[in-house]
């Protein structure tokens, strides 16, 4: 398998500007997240999903972002409008809760708002 | 609420010598452990795992790690580091039924010659 894909690894875009970040999770796996690195914040939990359904989306900074898992595989996170303060590298993982495996990540999208 | 507590931030060690990170966590039940580590502009890579059993395990480039139930720990240990070795390590913990993963601020870890 190839690992998680994500895509794009950069995006720079203005502020205002909607951003849509793309998620291949490993094919049989049963659980993704995305979480978002700062300098300030380290790692943050975003959202995750279980067999497709969200779990949790307690993390999600505000109205404007919203995350879909439309299939087993493919998510999307998505920021309408973004904000320069959205700039951060966002991750997406996943893993099989049956049997139990960690997370494996993947390479991280680079986003920057200008 | 669960927590996991990584209380260095910063670690300098020379090549060779050994390297132990702390991480400490707040967790009821019999948690899962995981210790990531990331390079440089790099996504993160699983070094090792505790689920049950011996809480003494092994994991790749050398590292290992002890669970300690009595003190709610974790901690991380090589031998003789590496300049590749150089990179923030994570610990996280498994927060809920449903895989629910927790991280801990990092540690950075800085190898001198």
């Amino acid at each position: 398998d190839a690992g998680v894909i994500q895509s794009p690894r950069h995006e720079v875009t203005e502020m205002g500007q909607e951003v849509t970040l793309r998620c291949k999770p490993i094919s049989g796996h049963d659980y993704l997240f995305w979480y978002r690195q700062t300098m300030m914040r380290g790692l943050e939990l975003l959202i995750y999903f279980n067999n497709n359904v969200p779990i949790d989306d307690s993390g999600m900074p505000e109205d404007r972002f919203s995350a879909k898992m439309p299939n087993a595989s493919f998510s999307t996170l998505k920021i309408q409008p973004s904000e320069p303060r959205d700039s951060a590298v966002y991750f997406c993982a996943s893993g099989s809760t049956v049997p139990f495996t960690e997370a494996f990540f993947g390479q991280g999208t680079r986003l920057t708002v200008v | 609420a669960q927590s996991v507590t990584q209380p260095d931030i910063h670690i300098t060690v020379s090549e060779g010598a050994s390297l132990e990170l702390r991480c400490n966590y707040s967790y009821g039940a019999t948690p899962y452990l995981f210790w990531y580590v990331q390079s440089p502009g790099q996504g993160l890579q699983l070094l090792l795992k505790y689920f049950s059993g011996d809480t003494l395990v092994q994991g790749i480039k050398g590292f290992e790690a002890e669970f300690k139930r009595s003190q709610s720990s974790f901690n991380l240990r090589k031998p003789s580091v590496h300049w590749s070795d150089a990179a923030e390590y994570f610990c996280a913990v498994v927060a809920d039924s449903w895989g629910k993963l927790q991280f801990g601020a990092g540690t950075q870890v800085v190898v001198t010659p």
